[in-house]
């Protein structure tokens, strides 16, 4: 069974702070890591997506991945209080296969108080 | 018209009407995914259309029935609902190859009374 394990928080930060999401996956052969935010009410927005091991930034956003702990995290730095929204991380554990199927998270609720 | 749109946004309906939910990608994406999501739990996936074909079926009831005439459309057929599948049904598109990242449509809100 594939399996994407998020903290369901909330997690509160001030304004200004750095948040940080975590993920852990089950599938070691999982190839394709990505976050996405929800605000409430809302459809899920993809904000960045991760392939290789390392870091990747994109402005206030930071993707970590580590394979080898089946772990992947995202840094918020100089958290808004419009960064206030379920984050949800998704992995395709196949990989280069034909089918782009994605397991997701429950999702981590983040509050940016000002 | 850019990304995935959905129509209609919300639908309040009977348990013994039939309606249907429309999804469009403009993304030339070749797989199209329908997700359910409840109040508090986490995204289902429901129905997975691959070269429109469908290739994943997760034991959804019955009174559930999708249709993909096309590579760009994507509809939910819904039929003697009951109230527990009032939620958000979101539509979702990618690519089968390369990059899996998958582009969600607004949702349509759906309350059965």
């Amino acid at each position: 069974q594939k399996e994407v394990e998020q903290n369901s928080g909330p997690l509160s930060v001030p304004e200004g702070a750095i948040a940080s999401l975590n993920c852990t996956y089950s599938d070691r052969g999982s190839q394709s890591f990505f976050w996405y935010r929800q605000y409430s009410g809302k459809s899920p927005e993809l904000i960045m997506f991760i392939y290789s091991n390392g870091d990747k930034e994109d402005g206030r956003f930071t993707a970590q991945l580590n394979k080898a702990s089946q772990y992947v995290s995202l840094l918020i730095r100089d958290s808004q209080p419009s960064d206030s929204a379920t984050y949800l991380c998704a992995v395709n554990p196949l990989g280069g296969s034909t089918l782009g199927r994605l397991y997701f998270g429950r999702g981590t609720q983040l509050t940016v108080w000002p | 018209e850019t990304g995935v749109t959905q129509t209609p946004r919300h639908l309040v309906m009977g348990m013994t009407n039939k309606k249907s939910l429309k999804c469009e990608q403009h993304l030339g994406h070749n797989a199209m995914y329908w997700y359910k999501q409840s109040a508090k739990k986490p995204l289902e996936l429901m129905f997975v259309y691959s070269l429109e074909e469908r290739v994943e079926n997760n034991s959804v009831p019955s009174r559930f029935s999708p249709e993909c005439p096309n590579s760009s459309h994507l509809f939910l057929h819904l039929h003697t609902l009951q109230p527990e599948d009032s939620a958000l049904y979101l539509c979702a598109s990618s690519q089968v190859t390369g990059s899996h990242e998958q582009y969600f449509g607004p949702g349509t809100r759906l309350t059965v009374t």
